[in-house]
């Protein structure tokens, strides 16, 4: 079983819906952030969170929200999506505890919004 | 906006050739790390170089690291079909709140 798992994998939605993108991971990791994947754009930071308590806000959340259930898990929500929210979208972890401070990725979610 | 910038944006070699991507930044830094994504996966850690580093080994990949002028490479040797993916840096800020900025990347097809 994948340490980091993303649900749903894949999903198209309607413009002015209410989306939520899981993760959920295994690894007792801290850390925890929220990506986003354009082409030719990289990865940018939407939200991060370093505990259950700590929401952060990355280079680009506007239209979005987070919610850190538990140090398990950390949901992405797109109140009302819009097309140029049409995206790959990944989940992170880190350890606290590690000096390298690598990043473990989720297999990605694919929005596309109409 | 982004740290790291790739550079080239795109190689195309052939297997057992070397290949090297560069990588540029802005700000100070603590560590740059190296990424590599297949096509529409998750990334993976490659490689991590501390800001009081020049250069660091893992198997077949080089990593060099330049702050006077704010750059770093990633050296690929003897390269394999396997190894076609993009290839991404990524800088944790000194003093900064130890989130990772990642660049555009650089996407690599090696030819059999």
């Amino acid at each position: 079983d994948a340490d980091v798992t993303q649900t749903p994998r894949n999903r198209i939605t309607k413009t002015g819906k209410r989306i939520m993108l899981e993760c959920s991971q295994t690894k007792g990791h801290d850390r925890m952030y929220w990506y986003r994947q354009d082409p030719g754009l990289g990865l940018r930071l939407i939200y991060y969170s370093f505990d259950v308590k700590d929401i952060n806000k990355g280079e680009i959340s506007d239209g979005y929200s987070v919610s850190r259930q538990a140090q398990a898990k950390f949901s992405l929500s797109l109140e009302s999506a819009i097309p140029n929210q049409t995206a790959l979208y990944f989940c992170a972890t880190s350890d606290l505890r590690s000096e390298k401070r690598e990043l473990f990725f989720g297999e990605g979610s694919r929005l596309t919004v109409l | 906006s982004q740290q790291g910038e790739e550079d080239p944006q795109a190689l195309s070699i052939q297997e057992g050739e070397n290949a090297t991507m560069n990588c540029s930044y802005k700000t100070s830094i603590n560590n740059l790390q190296w990424y590599r994504q297949n096509s529409g996966r998750g990334l993976v850690h490659l490689i991590l170089i501390r800001s009081n580093e020049r250069e660091k080994h893992s198997g077949r990949l080089r990593v060099t690291l330049d702050t006077s002028k704010k750059s770093s490479s990633l050296l690929i040797t003897a390269s394999r079909a396997a190894d076609t993916a993009s290839y991404f840096c990524a800088t944790m800020t000194q003093g900064g709140s130890e989130k990772l900025v990642f660049g555009k990347g650089t996407k690599l097809t090696v030819n059999p």
